[in-house]
Formats: C-alpha cells, sequence, structure tokens
C-alpha cells in the first residue's frame, strides 16, 4: 500500500455509541494531522503530531479524542457525538524537516461520518 | 493572524479553455509556503502546487500554474486547457514556517470548479 489510508470510508453512528477513526500512512512521514470538514465551510484543523507527540489541539471538543502510537498510525476515537459532528474527517501527513519547514501535506480520502 | 480567502463559491470554464481561480492570504510571517489542492467527490484531497514566498519565478506542474503576486498576496491557480476531469472543489492553503510547530495548513473556502463540455 502507498500513501495515506483512512477506514472506514463511512460510518453511520448513534449519539451514544463510541468508535474509532483509523488513519495509515505509507510515506515515512513524521507529522501527521486530522481535519474536519463540515458542508459549505474550510477545512478545519483538529490536530497536529509531529514525531508521536501531540502539539496542537484547536479547541476540539473532549468527545473527540486522537491517538498516535507510531510515526505511521493515528487515530481519532469518538464517543457521545452529536449531529452537527457530522462530517468528512480527513487525516494528513508530512515530514518535517527540522525548523518548521514541512513538505506538502498528503492527504486520505476520509471517512465520512453521520451522526443520527 | 493567517487568513486565506476564496472569493470564488463557484466558476464554470468550457473545455479546452484556461481559467484563474483566486486565492488571497494574509500572514504576518515572511517565510511561508502556498499549495493549491483539488478535492474530486471521492473526497481525497490532491495536492497540485506548490509556491514559497522566496521563490523568485511561479511555480508550475504541467497544466497547473500559479501567479503569484506577494505585494497583492494573492496566488492565483491557472489551469490552461482545461479538462472534463478537473471538474472538483480546488482549495487555497498556507503554511508559515517560523511559528508553525508541525507544519499544519490553513485552507481557504474553496471553490468549485465546473468543467462543461
Amino acid at each position: 500500500e502507498t500513501g495515506v489510508t483512512q477506514t472506514p470510508r463511512h460510518l453511520v453512528m448513534g449519539m451514544t455509541n463510541k468508535k474509532s477513526l483509523k488513519c495509515e500512512q505509507h510515506l515515512g512521514h513524521n507529522a501527521m494531522y486530522w481535519y474536519k470538514q463540515s458542508a459549505k465551510k474550510p477545512l478545519e484543523l483538529m490536530f497536529v503530531y509531529s514525531l508521536e507527540e501531540r502539539v496542537e489541539n484547536n479547541s476540539v471538543p473532549s468527545r473527540f479524542s486522537p491517538e498516535c502510537p507510531n510515526s505511521s498510525h493515528l487515530f481519532l476515537h469518538l464517543h457521545t457525538l452529536q449531529p452537527e459532528d457530522s462530517a468528512l474527517y480527513l487525516c494528513a501527513s508530512s515530514q518535517e524537516l527540522g525548523q518548521g519547514v514541512n513538505t506538502e501535506a498528503f492527504f486520505g480520502q476520509g471517512t465520512r461520518l453521520t451522526v443520527v | 493572524a493567517q487568513k486565506i480567502t476564496q472569493t470564488q463559491p463557484g466558476m464554470f470554464v468550457q473545455e479546452k479553455e484556461a481559467v484563474t481561480l483566486d486565492c488571497t492570504y494574509d500572514t504576518s510571517d515572511p517565510s511561508y509556503g502556498l499549495f493549491w489542492y483539488k478535492q474530486p467527490s471521492s473526497g481525497e484531497m490532491i495536492f497540485l502546487i506548490y509556491q514559497g514566498s522566496y521563490d523568485q519565478q511561479n511555480a508550475t506542474e504541467g497544466r497547473y500554474s500559479l501567479n503569484f503576486q506577494k505585494a497583492r498576496k494573492s496566488a492565483n491557480l491557472v489551469i490552461s486547457a482545461s479538462q472534463l476531469g478537473d471538474s472538483a472543489m480546488y482549495f487555497c492553503a498556507m503554511r508559515d514556517f517560523l511559528y508553525n510547530q508541525g507544519g499544519k495548513l490553513i485552507f481557504g473556502q474553496g471553490t468549485e470548479l465546473s468543467v462543461k463540455p
């Protein structure tokens, strides 16, 4: 496999469910990201991991919980979501070359989440 | 604060013609990068082209070119010889370098391009 892979591609969950989104990158990158894309809105950055350490959390509600066990994998754990959390969730990765210089980000195909 | 603005929610272009998608940005960082991505209906974000703030020449990648006007803070994408497969959402994005641990991208609102046969 190459590139950035996200699973599942589609997910429907109830507000009381617990589910996880998975992202895997085979590019040897050391930075990974979660973005949320709602209809009619720009992509919103949720979390940034650099060298497996979370370096940014953009005021995301605690019902979203990221996990980065290693540089190739990123998870987004979901629990007690709201209908307004329905969106396309995109994972991306890039290579941080030091001193804040990164290569372009490569994205997965996203998980389309519907909360009912 | 960083900001990216795309003022064209939707654009139409005839097949084989050229089209320009507008993007303006704002940052106080002298060192930054500008990116364009294409998002077809499948959802994946596809990287198209990159322009660094210190690059002397406009970036080009095949049918894509970036009209970089630093003083005006604009980074418009030009697609030459449009093809039906170019129909998609197009996003402009920016990353500043000096205060950006982790290399996050900030995105504009996007422009939906429709290519007519």
